[in-house]
């Protein structure tokens, strides 16, 4: 079946240094699936960080990128320059066949001022 | 602002017991789904649904309940509560299966 398999946490990180998730998936199910980036800030409800659903395409939001790369299986989520304020849990996944979302297991990433 | 809402925030309880978990949106969409997370683990489906009186199950529906009396409230139930179902619960919404969903803050269920 559908998978996605994320950089296992915790991740931590220095205030203004760059930072990548990786994130990798396994798609039997549909040829281009709908890719996803979600984040869980404390205290709140998951949220969308920035989808893409065209392989080749890059996706951005808050200064995050990634880019659905159909040859590696890959969306990578990176940032040039993290803040304090990005400390979050942050989950990959993909839209399968049935349209339902296939998650990752979460990158919980700690800023460290 | 849309919203989706869950109560209760928390609970506990017994082994055996019946645990009702309440779900309610704003967002006026008509996919709603039921989630659960396990420390450490991604988001499974348990149950979602496209239409009110109607629910599906998802990949993990075995020891749950789904009910959808309307568009707006989309209900979890555990008949006979086991240990294995202690777990953090998410509901969400979306206007389309392809769409982004909306989450509601979760509930955290301890069952002892």
């Amino acid at each position: 079946g559908d998978s996605v398999t994320q950089t296992e946490g915790p991740v931590t990180v220095s205030e203004s240094e760059s930072l990548i998730i990786n994130c990798t998936y396994s798609a039997t199910s549909i040829a281009y699936p709908n890719l996803f980036w979600y984040v869980r800030y404390p205290g709140e409800g998951l949220q969308l960080l920035l989808k893409v659903i065209t392989a080749g395409q890059k996706g951005s939001s808050r200064g995050f990128e990634a880019t659905y790369n159909k040859e590696t299986t890959s969306f990578h989520l990176q940032k040039a320059s993290v803040q304090e304020s990005d400390s979050a849990v942050y989950y990959c996944a993909l839209g399968d066949s049935n349209y339902q979302l296939i998650w990752g297991s979460g990158t919980k990433l700690i800023i460290k001022p | 602002e849309a919203a989706v809402t869950q109560s209760p925030r928390s609970k506990v309880a017994v082994t055996g017991g019946k645990v009702t978990l309440s779900c309610h949106q704003t967002n006026n969409h008509d996919y709603m789904y039921w989630y659960r997370q396990d420390t450490g683990h991604g988001l499974r489906l348990i149950h979602y649904s496209y239409v009110a009186d109607s629910t599906e199950k998802g990949d993990i529906p075995d020891g749950y309940k789904a009910s959808r009396p309307s568009q707006e409230n989309f209900s979890l139930i555990l008949e006979l509560a086991s240990l294995s179902q202690t777990a953090v619960y998410f509901c969400a919404s979306s206007d389309a299966g392809y769409a982004e969903q909306f989450f509601g803050p979760g509930t955290r269920l301890t069952v002892l």
